[in-house]
């Protein structure tokens, strides 16, 4: 079965600052989705990113951006000039291109900006 | 917001009692996602409806059911509640039913079971 790990439960940044949130996951197929999905206080989940396996470059959307390591298994998500909207928890996730898939989500990791 | 309605926001209720979640999904999409977030089992895909019919289905318990109507809307049926069944439950539409989509995701329905 497909695994996402997210083995940070938790970081900080300062206001303004670059952080990069990490996720490693674990599949056989080649053709795939990763996604970084953002989930604030008010508990609705936003898609941040969206990266298709395929495609060697990185995704990139405003501020936040991937570093994508096929070959690793690694999808980190950069967040550049962080704001205190940034807050919250992000959660990495991973689905096959298939009728059968499904979206499989990490544990999260709780991001708190410092002012 | 998402334009994905889910309601109730908030529901508190006894174990072995019966309850139902109603989600409408945003407008032009076809397809529905049902997802539980517990602090132990993190988030997971419980099941999939397409144009009314069932598409994908994940780890769902045979005490839940879910189905999907001709205007679209959802429930999800939850019964012979436990304490454990007690999680954020989270409704999610998206346009052609692909799990590889941007799915657009309600603020969910926080159920207590007491």
């Amino acid at each position: 079965a497909q695994t996402v790990t997210q083995s940070q439960p938790e970081m900080s940044v300062q206001e303004a600052e670059t952080v990069t949130l990490s996720c490693t996951y674990d599949t056989s197929e080649s053709d795939y989705y990763l996604f970084w999905y953002k989930q604030p206080p008010s508990r609705q989940m936003i898609l941040v990113i969206r990266q298709e396996a395929y495609k060697q470059q990185n995704a990139t959307e405003n501020r936040f951006s991937v570093n994508f390591q096929k070959a690793a298994k690694s999808f980190s998500l950069k967040i550049s000039d962080s704001q205190l909207g940034d807050a919250a928890m992000y959660f990495c996730a991973y689905t096959e291109n298939g009728a059968n898939s499904k979206l499989t989500f990490g544990k999260g990791i709780t991001l708190s900006v410092r002012p | 917001d998402s334009g994905v309605t889910q309601t109730p926001k908030h529901l508190i209720t006894a174990t072995g009692q019966r309850v139902t979640l109603r989600c409408s999904p945003r407008s032009g999409d076809l397809s529905v996602y049902w997802y539980q977030q517990s602090l132990d089992q993190g988030l997971q895909f419980l099941i999939q409806y397409y144009n009314g019919e069932e598409r994908a289905k994940g780890n769902i318990l045979e005490r839940f059911s879910a189905q999907q109507f001709p205007d679209l809307h959802s429930e999800l049926n939850l019964s012979s509640l436990e304490l454990g069944d007690s999680a954020l439950y989270f409704c999610a539409s998206s346009v052609k039913g692909q799990h590889n989509e941007k799915l657009f995701f309600g603020s969910g329905t926080q159920l207590s079971v007491l």
